[in-house]
């Protein structure tokens, strides 16, 4: 069985500070993690995939397999990331049947 | 390019009725993938669409079924509809060998 936690449904941070939203994935085999945002009033994103390794809106995940955690950060928050921040696993298939987490609330004040 | 599209916006239905939700998949894409997602929760998987066959199914009792045509499209129908069927349902498209899901807006179902 494949499952996804994210501890923190809310994080609060100050613009300018880091942020870290957590993410430990349960599944046996080679998972594929994505990230997936939802800004108020948009449809769910993509944000970023681990198999790109690339950086987006200056968040970075890395796949740590030895703790089967998938952590989002970014070094200095922006007003504009405060949203619904979801991270999720594809169990290895090509049929892409992806599973979600519960989700963080991020909120960044000014 | 509207990516994918999905009607209605909302809905409220009487317990017991049936629903049926629709989604039009990204120009380009061929497999539709249906999530529910009830409030405070993420989404969950119902099932999958490629070829106008069912290719994978989550948790779901037999009441939900869907349906692809030969155009991609997709629709979502639930039987017998209960309290607990009320959430957002959500249709995420893709491409075989491609990366990535794009979602739609969905469907808020409310059941009276």
């Amino acid at each position: 069985a494949q499952r996804v936690t994210q501890p923190e449904k809310l994080l609060s941070v100050f613009k300018g500070a880091p942020v870290e939203l957590k993410c430990n994935y349960s599944y046996s085999g080679s998972p594929e993690l994505f990230w997936y945002v939802q800004y108020s009033r948009q449809r769910l994103q993509l944000l970023l995939r681990h198999i790109s390794r690339e950086s987006i809106k200056g968040f970075t995940a890395d796949l740590n397999k030895g703790e089967t955690s998938f952590h989002l950060k970014k070094p200095f928050a922006q007003e504009e990331d405060s949203a619904m921040y979801y991270c999720a696993l594809n169990g290895g298939t090509s049929y892409g049947k992806l599973t979600f987490g519960q989700g963080t609330i991020l909120t960044v004040h000014p | 390019d509207a990516g994918v599209t999905q009607s209605p916006t909302h809905l409220i239905k009487t317990r017991g009725q049936q629903v049926t939700l629709r989604c039009s998949p990204k120009s380009g894409h061929d497999t539709v993938s249906w999530y529910q997602q009830a409030l405070g929760q993420g989404p969950q998987f119902i099932f999958q669409y490629y070829e106008e066959e069912e290719r994978q199914r989550g948790n779901f009792p037999d009441r939900f079924s869907g349906h692809q045509f030969p155009n991609y499209s997709s629709e979502l129908n639930v039987n017998a509809l209960l309290l607990g069927d009320s959430a957002l349902y959500l249709c995420a498209s893709s491409a075989q060998g491609g990366y990535g899901y794009t979602f739609g807006s969905g469907t808020r179902l409310t059941v009276v």
